[in-house]
C-alpha cells in the first residue's frame, strides 16, 4: 500500500517553462489537495478536489491548474513557471470519514531559475 | 478568512522539561489536526480532534481542543531529543465534514537539548 505518491521528487525549471507535478493515491480517497510550503511558513492550499471531475481553488491558485479525471490521480500544472513558484509542493488525500486526517505525499522540491 | 496562529514559533527546551504549544484560530470549527514534520520530510499525522473538550494522548504528547475559545494545545511532557521537529496545527472549515481543505498554522519548531 503506497499511500500518496508524488513525482518527481526534485525538479529545476527555467522561468517560463511549464510542467506537471504528478500525484496518485491508492487508498480510494474522495478528497485530494495540493499545498505549497515556503521557508518559515505553514502549508498553503493551492487547489483541492472533492471527487473525480470536481475541483476548486484554494488560497493561492494563481499560476496553477488542476484536473481530476480519476479518483486516483490529481496532477498539478504550472502553466508558465516563475521564480515565486519555487517551493516544496505536497499532495494530500483524505477519506469521507471525519475521524481521519489528510495523508501527505513525500513532496516535490521545485526550483525555478 | 480563516487565520490560524501558533505560538511560540520556536521553542528550545531541555530534555525532561514540560511545555505547551498553542494554536489559535479565528473562525468556528470543530475539526483540528496536529502534524509533525522532520527536516526535509513529509507531514506525519499526530492527532485528530473533532469536538469541544476532545483530548488525545500519544506517548509524551497530549493534544486538546476548546472550540469555544478557538484554541488547541499540544502539551509535551518530559521532552526527549526524538521529539525535535516542527509541529503544525491545521483547521478545516469546509462543508465536507472531513479533512479536505486545511488551513495551517505557521508551525512551531521544537528543539530539545540535552
Amino acid at each position: 500500500n503506497a499511500g500518496v505518491t508524488q513525482t518527481p521528487k526534485f525538479q529545476v525549471l527555467k522561468t517560463g517553462q511549464s510542467m506537471t507535478l504528478q500525484c496518485a493515491q491508492d487508498m480510494n480517497h474522495e478528497y485530494m489537495s495540493w499545498y505549497r510550503q515556503d521557508p518559515g511558513m505553514g502549508l498553503r492550499l493551492i487547489h483541492y478536489s472533492v471527487g473525480a471531475g470536481i475541483t476548486d481553488q484554494g488560497e493561492v491558485p494563481n499560476g496553477y491548474n488542476v484536473s481530476r479525471s480519476t479518483t486516483e490521480d490529481f496532477p498539478l500544472r504550472l502553466l508558465s513557471a516563475a521564480p515565486s513558484q519555487t517551493s516544496v509542493y505536497f499532495c494530500a488525500s483524505s477519506s469521507q470519514y471525519s475521524n481521519q486526517p489528510q495523508h501527505f505525499g513525500d513532496g516535490t522540491r521545485l526550483s525555478i531559475l | 478568512e480563516l487565520k490560524v496562529e501558533q505560538n511560540p514559533l520556536f521553542l528550545s527546551m531541555q530534555e525532561g522539561k514540560n511545555y505547551t504549544i498553542y494554536c489559535n484560530y479565528s473562525t468556528t470549527s470543530d475539526r483540528l489536526y496536529w502534524y509533525r514534520q522532520d527536516p526535509g520530510k513529509s507531514l506525519e499525522s499526530l492527532f485528530v480532534l473533532l469536538s469541544n473538550g476532545a483530548v488525545k494522548q500519544e506517548g509524551r504528547l497530549m493534544a486538546s481542543l476548546d472550540t469555544k475559545a478557538r484554541l488547541s494545545t499540544l502539551h509535551i511532557t518530559a521532552a526527549v531529543h526524538d521529539l525535535s521537529a516542527t509541529y503544525f496545527c491545521a483547521v478545516d472549515i469546509s462543508d465536507t465534514g472531513t479533512a479536505s481543505k486545511l488551513t495551517f498554522g505557521t508551525g512551531t519548531r521544537l528543539q530539545v537539548t540535552l
